[in-house]
C-alpha cells in the first residue's frame, strides 16, 4: 500500500479484556517500531522489529504487552487484561534500511478501556 | 539520557503572523532531527529533518536549523495559515546505541485564527 496502516482505528475494551491491534507497514520496509501516545502527550517508544526479529522491547510498560512479527511484515501488538492506564493511542511506524531514518507513521489506533 | 523539549502551548497566532516554535534535545552522538506534524483526526506526517549540524530542514514554508552549539532545532514560518493549525512535534533519533528509536517533544499545539 501507499503508507502504513492500522486497524481498527478505534477500540474500546473493557477492563480486564484482550485486545489486538494490528499493522501493515509500507511494503519492503525492514523495521517496524510501536509506540503509545497518551493524550497530550509525544509518543513513547514500545518495541522494535528488524525483519520478525524483535531487537528492542524495551518501552514495553509490563509484561502485558506482546508484540509479534512473525513473517517480517505485519505486526499485532497485544495488550492481555487491560487496565484503564493503557488508554491511549498506539502507533505504529516503518522504516527501510536506508539508514536516512525518517520513520513513517501510520493514523493510529485509539484504545480506550472501560 | 536522550530527551526532546518542546515550548509548551497551545499557540494562538493569527494569520500571517510569525512562527517560532522552540526545541531543543539531549543526546549522546550524533543524532538527527526532525518535525512531525499531525493534523486532527490524523497521523504524524514528517515535515522536516536535517542530519548533521549546520544543516536546515525546510518544507511548505517552515525551516529549521541544527544548531549544535545551542542543541536547538526551532521550528520557524514566516507567514502561517489556517491551514497550518495542528501539534508540532519535534524528535530526534540516531542517538549513540539507540539504533533507529525516535525520542519525541511532548507537541505544541498551534491555532491559526482568521
Amino acid at each position: 500500500g501507499a503508507g502504513v496502516s492500522q486497524s481498527p482505528r478505534y477500540k474500546v475494551a473493557k477492563r480486564g479484556q484482550d485486545v489486538a491491534l494490528r499493522c501493515d507497514p509500507i511494503s519492503g520496509h525492514v523495521s517496524l517500531f510501536w509506540y503509545q501516545q497518551a493524550l497530550g502527550q509525544g509518543p513513547e517508544f514500545l518495541t522494535y522489529f528488524q525483519n520478525e526479529a524483535q531487537l528492542d522491547k524495551s518501552g514495553l510498560p509490563s509484561d502485558r504487552f506482546f508484540a509479534e512479527r512473525p513473517e517480517g511484515s505485519v505486526s499485532t501488538l497485544k495488550i492481555q487484561r487491560t487496565q484503564q492506564e493503557d488508554s491511549a493511542v498506539y502507533l505504529c511506524a516503518s522504516i527501510t534500511s536506508s539508514g536516512s531514518g525518517t520513520q513513517y507513521f501510520g493514523p493510529g489506533t485509539r484504545l480506550l478501556v472501560l | 539520557g536522550n530527551s526532546v523539549t518542546q515550548m509548551e502551548g497551545p499557540v494562538t497566532l493569527s494569520e500571517e503572523a510569525f512562527l517560532t516554535i522552540n526545541c531543543t534535545y539531549t543526546a549522546t552522538g550524533y543524532p538527527s532531527l526532525f518535525w512531525y506534524v499531525q493534523y486532527p483526526g490524523e497521523g504524524l506526517q514528517l515535515l522536516l529533518k536535517a542530519t548533521k549540524a549546520d544543516d536546515k530542514g525546510s518544507n511548505k514554508g517552515f525551516e529549521a536549523t541544527y544548531r549544535k552549539e545551542t542543541t536547538s532545532f526551532h521550528l520557524e514560518k514566516g507567514s502561517v495559515q489556517v491551514s497550518d493549525s495542528a501539534v508540532y512535534f519535534c524528535a530526534l533519533t540516531g542517538a549513540l546505541n539507540t539504533g533507529n528509536q525516535f525520542y519525541f517533544g511532548t507537541g505544541t499545539s498551534l491555532t491559526v485564527i482568521p
